[in-house]
């Protein structure tokens, strides 16, 4: 089944403990992103990923990495969390390298205490 | 870079009914618009798109229509129903002309009343 897979689900944490959200896809896709969504803000990206060792910066990429070494898996790192980086996270996926036609993850629920 | 605008926040319609759901958009290079359904629980899902060459599409009970000129797009579902209560959202996005990716509306809450 084409999926992307995102873990863990759900995770609460307390602040400065470094943690990292996997996603991985098997369509295929060029294009991965990552996405945060909080109530009255809709979704918004933080990083992108146009092809293997290829990533930019999204409309709120601070106090988050990426990697993208494989085709199919973009992690998310935190590296220090704070509580402001409660929100629940999707990954998502795009076959072109433009990232129109985008296929989302089941999503992250984080909690930073 | 791209905002997109989207109203209402809430739509509360009876069963059977219709329901439309409005978004602008500010950047004129945006030829993409598709549009989600995100479903308590669950990752945002495609429903349907539509590029800028056309002005309407259709799917079953679903239909998106564009006006490039005025630079806002909307979303109709006709004869509602229970299953269709969800939270939309729009978005916008430049295929060819950069990887931005999606820019989103904030959403509406879609709720179907029996």
């Amino acid at each position: 089944e084409a999926q992307v897979t995102q873990n863990p689900r759900y995770l609460i944490t307390v602040t400065g403990k470094k943690l990292t959200v996997t996603c991985s896809q098997n369509m295929n896709h060029e294009y991965m992103s990552w996405y945060r969504q909080d109530p009255g803000l809709g979704l918004r990206q933080i990083y992108y990923s146009m092809n293997v060792e290829v990533t930019d910066k999204g409309d709120v990429p601070e106090g988050y990495k990426v990697s993208r070494k494989e085709k199919r898996n973009f992690p998310l790192i935190l590296e220090s969390p704070s509580p402001n980086q409660t929100s629940l996270y999707f990954c998502a996926s795009s076959p072109g390298t433009s990232g129109d036609t985008q296929y989302f993850g089941p999503g992250t629920r984080l909690t930073v205490l | 870079g791209e905002n997109v605008e989207q109203h209402p926040s809430t739509l509360s319609v009876q069963e059977g009914d219709s329901a439309v759901i409005k978004c602008t958009y500010s950047d004129s290079a945006s030829n993409y618009f598709p549009w989600y359904k995100q479903e308590l629980g669950k990752g945002p899902q495609l429903i349907i798109d539509i590029r800028s060459n056309v002005g309407e599409k259709k799917d079953q009970r679903i239909a998106v229509t564009l006006n490039k000129t005025a630079k806002h797009f909307s979303l109709h579902i006709t004869e509602t129903q229970p299953e269709d209560s969800a939270v939309y959202f729009c978005a916008a996005s430049r295929t060819g002309g950069g990887a931005d990716g999606l820019t989103f509306g904030k959403g509406t809450h879609l709720i179907i009343q029996p």
